[in-house]
């Protein structure tokens, strides 16, 4: 069974950092890309960030990049969001989501709970 | 960036009912590209269809998506109880990778 599970996220002052990070479990962790998408409170969805099976390939939206650094180590399973330079947008659920797929082109067949991130 | 519009922004149907939900992209996606999630509250959104047509492991034949292009759709023939919920379609094709607005299909 497929498991995502974030953790990291917290009430934090504008312009301070938090890292997130999400446990993977169920499956080779190292074949697939990872993504961060966000929700903000009684909001959409807003993809974040993805990073491919081999880091290769990374990409951001606009809105987070150059203040958000996305890795992975899969030696742990592991991946990671570093967010810097925090706004009150940046306020939103974090979901850690698996690709479909080894590239960072390609829909998220699994999903963890959620992290909360409150920017005040 | 592809900006995605679904259409409607609130849909109203009974159970049995059958519901149509519409994604229109600002520019060409290609088919294999295209996404539908399903998000109940307080829950994590859940993949239905990907490839624009391809249902997701374990989704109910009831879901179906469809198009091409710029529009897409998705059909769920005969509502369940617990298909009330919002509907996300995303595109994966572009930089960022963008999802629409929303539908939520909600109980008439």
């Amino acid at each position: 069974e497929v498991q995502l599970l974030e953790s990291g996220g917290g009430l934090v002052q504008p312009g301070r950092s938090l890292r997130l990070s999400c446990a993977a479990s169920g499956f080779n962790f190292d074949d697939y890309s990872m993504h961060w998408v966000r929700q903000a409170p009684g909001k959409g969805l807003e993809w974040v960030s993805g990073i491919s099976w081999n880091t290769k390939y990374i990409d951001y939206a606009d809105s987070v990049k150059g203040r958000f650094t996305i890795s992975r180590d899969n030696a742990k399973n592991s991946l990671y969001l570093q967010m810097n330079s925090l706004r009150a947008e940046d306020t939103a659920l974090y979901y850690c989501a698996k690709g479909k797929g080894s590239g960072t082109y390609t829909p998220l067949d699994y999903w963890g709970q959620g992290n909360l991130v409150t920017v005040s | 960036e592809i900006v995605l519009t679904q259409s409607p922004g609130t849909l109203s149907l009974s159970p049995g009912e059958r519901g149509t939900l519409s994604c229109r992209a600002s520019q060409s996606v290609s088919s294999s590209y295209l996404a539908w999630y399903q998000q109940k509250p307080g829950q994590a959104p859940r993949l239905l269809i990907y490839g624009a047509s391809s249902r997701a492991t374990g989704i109910p034949d009831r879901f179906s998506g469809s198009g091409s292009g710029t529009d897409f759709t998705l059909t769920i023939s005969r509502l369940e109880p617990e298909d009330f919920a919002v509907y996300y379609c995303q595109q994966c094709s572009g930089s960022p990778r963008t999802f629409g607005q929303g539908t939520r299909v909600e109980i008439k």
